[in-house]
């Protein structure tokens, strides 16, 4: 069974850094492309980027690209979204996602990793 | 990009049938028959109804149905449940010089009357 686990939520303040994680199982982690999709309180879906474990190939989309990183550590199978200075404009919830073989669309999806960052 | 555009609000009584709309441009919905659409129940992560236009993802009832027009794709409900009331989204896969690039339409509340 394919699953996307996700770490805990988050509570930090302006300014700090953060790294969240999606651990894969359940299929060969370095075949699929892992993306991550953000979305803020009471709106929508918006995907930010994603990445093939296989070779760390990266592709961001445009409104992230330099705001956030994103990597994964194959051994582990383990994908990560990570700031190096956040705002609380990043407050929202993170779900990572896998596409399907075809990488059109995300068939699986974590539980989401809710970020709150606040004074 | 621009998000792609959905109704904010869609409603019907048990039963019936409804539809959503997502337009888009040449550039996404009118341009690849990649667009999917996803049910997202509140404080759940999304789940795939729909994909590559009108498909249904193995376990997906077959009440559920997808279609596409020029720069308008669709998916319809048909015998609304009680279960079907959530968030809708549409995405779809785009072109750009990043070669993996999707865009989500902002959502539509489903509510069953």
């Amino acid at each position: 069974e394919v699953q996307l686990v996700q770490s805990g939520a988050e509570v930090k303040k302006p300014g700090e850094s953060l790294k969240i994680s999606c651990k894969g199982s359940g299929y060969s982690f370095t075949s699929y492309w892992i993306g991550w999709v953000r979305q803020m309180p009471g709106k929508g879906l918006e995907w930010m980027g994603i990445i093939y474990p296989g070779d760390s190939d990266t592709r961001y989309s445009p409104s992230f690209q330099g705001q956030v990183t994103i990597s994964a550590d194959k051994s582990i199978s383990t994908a990560y979204l990570q700031w190096s200075s956040l705002k609380a404009s990043d407050t929202a919830m993170y779900y990572c996602a896998r596409p399907s073989a075809m990488v059109r669309e995300f068939d699986y999806w974590g539980q989401g990793t809710l970020v709150t960052v606040s004074s | 990009q621009s998000a792609l555009t959905q109704p904010a609000s869609v409603s019907g009584s048990p039963g019936q049938s409804i539809t959503i709309s997502c337009t888009g441009t040449s550039s996404d919905v009118g341009g690849y028959n990649y667009v999917s659409w996803y049910q997202q129940h509140p404080g759940k992560a999304p789940k795939l109804m729909i994909y590559e236009v009108s498909n249904r993802p193995s376990g997906v009832s077959n009440r559920f149905s997808g279609s596409k027009s020029g720069n308008t794709a669709s998916l319809t409900i048909s015998g609304l449940q009680a279960e079907d009331e959530a968030d809708y989204y549409c995405s779809s896969y785009t072109s750009s010089s990043t070669l993996l690039n999707w865009v989500f339409g902002g959502g539509t509340k489903l509510t069953v009357l």
